[in-house]
């Protein structure tokens, strides 16, 4: 089973479309990320939340929009996407600290018309 | 700069036979770790081993280890009796603090088939 749940696992939209990706873990881990991972390659890190703070933002256009309204969840707001887009966003969470690993989701597959 | 590099885009093992997985690094730092992740066509990122640089003992785990050379920079995976589930994208990655926050580095991936 999956200890980090996103919603939806695919997901088709239109260049002008709003949608939201969503994430949820429930292990009391005090960090969040986005990953972009496109076909055959590594997951590329968008967004880190520690302690329901943005930590890092990767230099990611602001049509992706984060937001983590607490400590068990975290938002992607996705707006005016590019078919550049299209990709594997994967949720991932952790205790923050080097040793301990990141437990990923299964991810939202995003194709952008 | 800190990188993480696989050599190998793909490799392919007979079942039961063993496999060796490679990976090369560059950090300036003293202290640190390091992760193999498997990720099958199903798509989640999955931990397999992990290494704390300071410890000197290869990490195990089951039928995957690790070699470890500090000093040349390497972190090798090594996965023993494969079998037909452990065909997968195969990550090596290095964590790294950054703004306060920990922070995962991610080799390119080597594409692992267990042929019958």
């Amino acid at each position: 089973d999956t200890e980090v749940t996103q919603t939806p696992k695919h997901l088709v939209m239109g260049m002008t479309n709003k949608k939201s990706l969503k994430c949820e873990q429930h292990m009391g881990h005090r960090a969040m990320y986005w990953y972009k991972q496109k076909a055959k390659k590594p997951p590329e890190l968008m967004f880190v939340y520690s302690y329901e703070k943005l930590s890092i933002n990767e230099s990611v256009p602001s049509r992706f929009s984060p937001e983590c309204p607490n400590s068990s969840l975290l938002n992607l707001h996705l707006h005016a996407l590019q078919p550049e887009d299209s990709a594997l966003y994967l949720c991932a969470s952790s205790q923050d600290n080097r040793l301990q690993p990141q437990h990923f989701g299964d991810g939202t597959r995003l194709s952008i018309l | 700069a800190q990188t993480v590099t696989q050599s190998q885009p793909e490799m392919s093992v007979q079942e039961a036979e063993t496999v060796t997985l490679s990976c090369t690094y560059d950090t300036s730092e003293s202290d640190y770790y390091l992760f193999w992740y498997k990720q099958p066509p199903s798509r989640q990122m999955i931990l397999v081993i992990r290494q704390e640089a300071y410890k000197q003992q290869n990490a195990t785990e089951n039928r995957f280890s690790v070699n470890f050379q500090k000093a040349a920079k390497s972190f090798s995976l090594k996965i023993s009796d494969s079998q037909l589930g452990d065909a997968a994208m195969y990550f090596c990655a290095f964590c790294i603090t950054q703004g306060g926050s920990e922070k995962l580095v991610f080799g390119k991936g080597t594409k692992l088939t267990v042929n019958p």
